[in-house]
């Protein structure tokens, strides 16, 4: 079946302006979760969603970072007021849930580039 | 909080010979998981072995094989037989309690020279 997938794959954008990041889950998942990757570092954790609702929101390092899933499905990432320190590679990722597992399914992320 | 170390920055093995990453990690739950995923250049990330924490049995998935040593909170990646596919940033996380997040140490470079 299909995997995660998350558009675009590469974003560029100027200093102050708005963007947003779409993640399609793998069907039938019902948690998805973004993490932040920097350039020589492992992903960190920005936000966890169960259905429609953030269920951890603890990772978003500021109130520029906002995430939404209005229908439990496909989520969107938004970022305001983007700063040079926002680049990075941004993963989306899906797991069954209740899982016992806890094992999460990773998309191809998406590169932000801040200039 | 849990951290996730790999203390190990890059490593390299000859084609066909045996290789083993190194991760350690702290963590007061009982109950957790510990994954290994890989990722190459392509960025995606791709799990290769997982680990709960209260079977004493090491996972194992073809010639991947972990050694989980719970009291020694070590979780180390065996690879055997190394192929050049296998080439990738290899990731060591952590998933426990009530938290489902994943905590990912920095990486491990390996490469595989033919």
């Amino acid at each position: 079946g299909a995997g995660v997938s998350q558009t675009p794959s590469n974003k560029v954008t100027e200093k102050g302006k708005y963007v947003e990041l779409r993640c399609d889950p793998i069907s039938g998942h019902t948690a998805l979760y973004w993490y932040r990757q920097s350039l020589g570092q492992g992903p960190e954790f920005l936000i966890y969603f169960q259905g429609t609702g953030a269920a951890d929101d603890s990772g978003l390092p500021n109130d520029r970072f906002f995430a939404v899933r209005p229908e439990g499905s496909v989520s969107t990432l938004k970022i305001q007021r983007t700063e040079r320190g926002d680049s990075a590679v941004y993963l989306c990722a899906s797991s069954l849930s209740p899982s016992s597992y806890r094992e999460q399914y990773f998309g191809p992320g998406t590169r932000l580039t801040v200039t | 909080a849990q951290t996730v170390t790999q203390s190990q920055p890059e490593m390299s093995v000859q084609e066909a010979e045996t290789v083993t990453l190194s991760c350690t990690y702290d963590t007061s739950e009982s109950d957790y998981y510990l994954f290994w995923y890989k990722q190459p250049p392509s960025r995606q990330m791709i799990l290769v072995i997982r680990q709960e924490a209260y079977k004493q049995q090491n996972a194992t998935e073809n010639r991947f094989s972990v050694n989980f040593q719970k009291a020694a909170k070590s979780f180390s990646l065996k690879i055997s037989d190394s192929q050049l596919g296998d080439a990738a940033m290899y990731f060591c996380a952590y998933s426990g309690g009530s938290n489902y997040k994943l905590t990912f140490g920095k990486g491990t470079l390996l490469t595989v020279n033919p």
